[in-house]
């Protein structure tokens, strides 16, 4: 089955920085790449996602990468604010069904 | 747009009794709903994935006749937990998949989860 890797477990920067959480998947059958933000104690919402057919999308100060030679995507977040702060999610779908990393806590310090 | 709502968000129940979840798409109608159980700090697990009118589909390790998954319409999934025990304690989330002629049929909406805690 899918397998996905996502890396780094915590990032740490400073407010203004950026951030980049990035993934990696086996399945080249995998056709699209949502990413999920998760705040303490609630459901995950969807930020931003790509399809195996673009290579770059992007969202204000979200922007999403894929590699699918590679088999690799990044979420790329620019002038992190303290809002940031959450557990970040990748998945890999396939047939509609999602494999999800084991996530990213992201912590912006002011 | 894509709304999913969860009730309840918390409940704490004793030992042996059951629980029951439910899941609702607010507007747009899911063919397919998702269960998920997610432990402090860890990833969603994926327990079941139910379509309307149809039985659920449970993944490996996932006991059937304790998480009893119920479909009956297109914006309702319910899930229950029967005889719940201390180590049923957890974040249940449910998501739900706009139907397949839907531009964004692909996305997972997730509802904002229960939290259930078992004495």
């Amino acid at each position: 089955g899918e397998n996905v890797e996502q890396h780094p477990s915590t990032l740490s920067v400073q407010e203004g920085d950026s951030a980049v959480i990035k993934c990696t998947y086996s399945d080249s059958a995998s056709n699209y790449f949502p990413w999920y933000k998760q705040e303490l104690g609630k459901g995950p919402q969807l930020i931003i996602d790509i399809r195996s057919n673009v290579g770059e999308k992007k969202d204000q100060r979200i922007a999403v990468t894929l590699n699918k030679t590679a088999k690799h995507f990044s979420l790329h977040i620019t002038e992190t604010q303290p809002e940031d702060s959450a557990v970040y999610f990748c998945a890999a779908v396939k047939s509609y069904i999602p494999t999800f990393g084991r996530g990213t806590s992201l912590i912006v310090h002011p | 747009g894509a709304v999913v709502s969860q009730h309840p968000s918390r409940v704490i129940c004793k030992s042996g009794t059951s629980v029951k979840i439910e899941c609702r798409s607010l507007d747009f109608q899911a063919t397919t709903m998702f269960w998920y159980r997610q432990f402090p700090k860890k990833s969603l697990m994926l327990m079941a994935t139910s379509n309307e009118g149809s039985k659920a589909t449970y993944e490996q390790g996932v006991e059937k006749d304790k998480f009893l998954i119920n479909h009956a319409s297109l914006t309702l999934s319910t899930l229950t937990v029967t005889s719940a025990h201390p180590e049923d304690s957890s974040f249940y989330i449910c998501s739900a998949r706009p139907p397949r002629f839907s531009s964004s049929t692909d996305t997972q909406y997730f509802g904002p989860g229960t939290r259930l805690t078992v004495l």
